[in-house]
């Protein structure tokens, strides 16, 4: 069964700009949840996404977003970059089932985006 | 404070077991997990146990839980260069599933 893939791995952006990128998750997983890591903060948690519908959200500003597709893709976008926003980018993908608190997630490689 | 701790750095020598710690601070924590990361990897759960557990094994690799103090351990023991990583202890908490993280231990094996 082929993991959870990020595209792409690396990224250099400049303020300003605007990035999206994209996590297909593992085959009958319908949860994808998203992370940022950083030295500075560690790895924090940016939202969660389950059969197209935002379920769990982080603390973010709102230049973080994302979206789910029907088939259990998701893509997130990052508008108005700024320097702090550079980092690994994590997505995560679980079966999701809703009511069960234990739902092992299973981790990506991550993007790495520079913003200069 | 931080949700859940632990220290940055540990350096152990091959063939010796290591212990990284962690504390965390919501007693309701259902669910207390460690992950391991490789250099340009993403995460890799290693083992979890849940809260009306104290102990679980798997391999080389020994977890003990505090529900007292709050306080987790892992133990790996016979460590290998190999298990040179960043590891992350998590804990979740009631119905949902999105673990809350620390910061980090590096592991530092040297021969």
């Amino acid at each position: 069964k082929a993991g959870v893939t990020q595209t792409p791995r690396y990224l250099i952006k400049t303020r300003g700009q605007q990035v999206t990128l994209s996590c297909s998750p593992i085959s009958g997983h319908r949860s994808v949840s998203w992370y940022q890591q950083t030295p500075g903060q560690g790895l924090q948690f940016l939202f969660e996404y389950f059969s197209e519908t935002q379920r769990n959200k982080g603390n973010f500003p709102g230049r973080f977003s994302g979206r789910q597709f029907s088939n259990s893709r998701s893509e997130m976008n990052v508008s108005t970059l700024e320097l702090g926003d550079s980092a690994l980018y994590l997505c995560a993908s679980s079966l999701g089932s809703a009511g069960s608190s234990y739902n092992e997630q299973f981790f990506g490689p991550g993007t790495r985006l520079t913003v200069l | 404070g931080e949700d859940v701790e632990q220290s940055l750095f540990l350096s152990v020598r091959e063939g010796d077991s290591s212990v990284i710690n962690c504390t965390y601070t919501d007693s309701s924590s259902t669910y207390l997990y460690w992950y391991k990361q490789e250099p340009g990897a993403g995460l890799q759960l290693l083992t979890y146990i849940f809260s009306n557990m104290d102990m679980k094994q798997d391999q080389r690799l020994t977890v003990l839980l505090n529900k007292k103090d709050k306080h987790l351990s892992l133990r790996i023991a016979d460590t290998q260069t190999g298990d040179s990583a960043i590891y992350f202890c998590a804990e979740s908490i009631g119905g949902s599933y999105i673990p809350t993280f620390g910061r980090g231990t590096s592991l530092i094996v040297h021969p």
